[in-house]
């Protein structure tokens, strides 16, 4: 079967650093992506990794390594406006997107 | 970048009644478009994707006679929410697949709907 791990849960702290890990076992691989999602609304795409490596933007970064099916999305300076659940999904080799459960991010001043 | 709309934003309909949601890509035209439920606290629900022209294909566990989606045209996606119960009552919300060669999704809004 197919499947997206993810922590359910992660604290930090304002102005810090926080890494939310992903892996997948899925039928084929066609790209990553990770989604933002605030309470109440729905998700906004924050990035795209189909090739291996760290793809920068801004305060965020997303890794890849497909060899160990394996992402993370690094939040840096966080802000209390980046309380939210974090949302890592793969497109598959049928072009899907396969949802991992996500994660809330929880910022303490 | 793609933008996706969706209508009523929200909608309180009684028990036993019918509501329709739309769906509309506004800049881009979505052959394929999908219908997500979220429950307060949990993750999003793949319901079923739409293709432009042909039924739909719904997910295990989905009535799809309880839940109707005509996507008429490639900018148009509806979802129809038969015989609606207070467990119907959830956030709904639709994407858009952006054209090839991307597979990103494009959400709308989302639509909240009480079933009271």
């Amino acid at each position: 079967g197919q499947n997206i791990d993810q922590p359910t849960e992660m604290t930090a702290t304002e102005g810090a650093i926080v890494q939310i890990n992903c892996t997948y076992q899925t039928s084929g691989f066609n790209g990553l992506f990770w989604y933002q999602q605030h309470a109440g609304e729905a998700p906004t795409f924050l990035s795209y990794n189909v090739l291996d490596g760290l793809e920068e933007k801004g305060r965020f970064s997303s890794f890849l390594s497909r060899s160990k099916g394996y992402s993370y999305l690094l939040l840096m300076e966080l802000q209390m406006k980046d309380s939210a659940s974090y949302l890592c999904a793969v497109v598959d080799s049928n072009y899907q997107l396969i949802w991992g459960a996500g994660t809330k991010l929880i910022i303490k001043p | 970048g793609a933008v996706v709309s969706q209508h009523p934003s929200w909608v309180i309909c009684k028990s036993g009644t019918s509501v329709k949601i739309e769906c509309r890509s506004l800049d881009f035209q979505a052959t394929t478009m999908f219908w997500y439920r979220q429950f307060p606290k949990q993750s999003l629900m793949l319901m079923a994707t739409s293709n432009e022209g042909s039924k739909a294909t719904y997910e295990q566990g989905v009535e799809k006679d309880k839940f109707l989606i005509n996507h008429a045209s490639l900018t148009l996606s509806t979802l129809t929410v038969t015989s609606a119960h207070p467990e119907d009552s959830s956030f709904y919300i639709c994407s858009a697949r952006a054209p090839e060669p991307d597979y990103e999704q494009y959400f709308g809004p989302g639509t909240r709907l009480t079933v009271t």
